[in-house]
């Protein structure tokens, strides 16, 4: 069964840092990995999709990297600010579609 | 921009009562899929419809869940009898084909807290 990790938790910052989140999977059989925020309470907004054969997506501030065979991803947020707080969620995508998420990293960026 | 929508947004209830959440696909979308995410933790996958049919179901607690797509388009989730336990966050999501790799587009969720 794929199991989906991400490490922090939870970050805070001061506004203006470049900062990295991890997320780490079990099961390198993936077809794409995808990364979402989600302000408290609210649903989840894509950020980034990198499929297989990729190994990064940038858009933006926002910079995505994808290992299969280490079983890694990494999102990247450069300048942070104020208004990126919340919380990063990353799911890989099997080939059914299905996917699998990890807890998350709330991140919060103070002013 | 098309979105999913979902309602109510948020939904409190008694344990034992019966509760049902609406989701309204991205027009045009084959794939509707419902997760489950309690605070704190990333969702979880519930149901896949794939039109009107159930592709995945295998983490619905069937005893007491239900949904259904009837006609391929929008979609209710039901459950019978609430339990303390179900508190959470219901998410919807779409996706056009429900082919590999695919994006699927959220909704904004449907709050539910069993007192």
């Amino acid at each position: 069964k794929q199991e989906v990790t991400q490490i922090p938790a939870a970050l805070s910052v001061p506004e203006g840092e470049n900062l990295v989140l991890n997320c780490s999977f079990t099961d390198s059989a993936i077809y794409n990995l995808q990364w979402f925020r989600q302000d408290p309470g609210k649903g989840l907004t894509s950020l980034l999709l990198i499929q297989s054969s990729q190994r990064e997506q940038t858009s933006g501030r926002l910079n995505a990297s994808l290992d299969k065979s280490s079983g890694r991803s990494t999102l990247y947020i450069a300048a942070s600010q104020p208004g990126d707080s919340a919380t990063y969620l990353c799911a890989v995508i099997p080939a059914g579609n299905m996917l699998t998420f990890g807890g998350g990293t709330r991140l919060m960026v103070k002013p | 921009e098309a979105e999913v929508a979902q309602s109510p947004r948020y939904k409190i209830t008694e344990k034992s009562q019966a509760v049902a959440f609406w989701c309204d696909p991205i027009s045009g979308h084959a794939t509707l899929y419902w997760y489950r995410q309690i605070l704190g933790q990333g969702p979880e996958l519930l149901v896949q419809f794939q039109d009107e049919s159930v592709v995945d179901d295998s983490q619905l607690p069937k005893d007491r869940f239900s949904a259904e797509r009837l006609k391929g388009v929008d979609s209710t989730l039901k459950i019978q009898p609430a339990e303390l336990g179900d508190s959470a966050m219901y998410l919807c999501a779409s996706s056009p084909l429900g082919q590999g790799g695919e994006t699927q587009y959220f909704g904004p969720g449907t709050r539910l807290l069993v007192l």
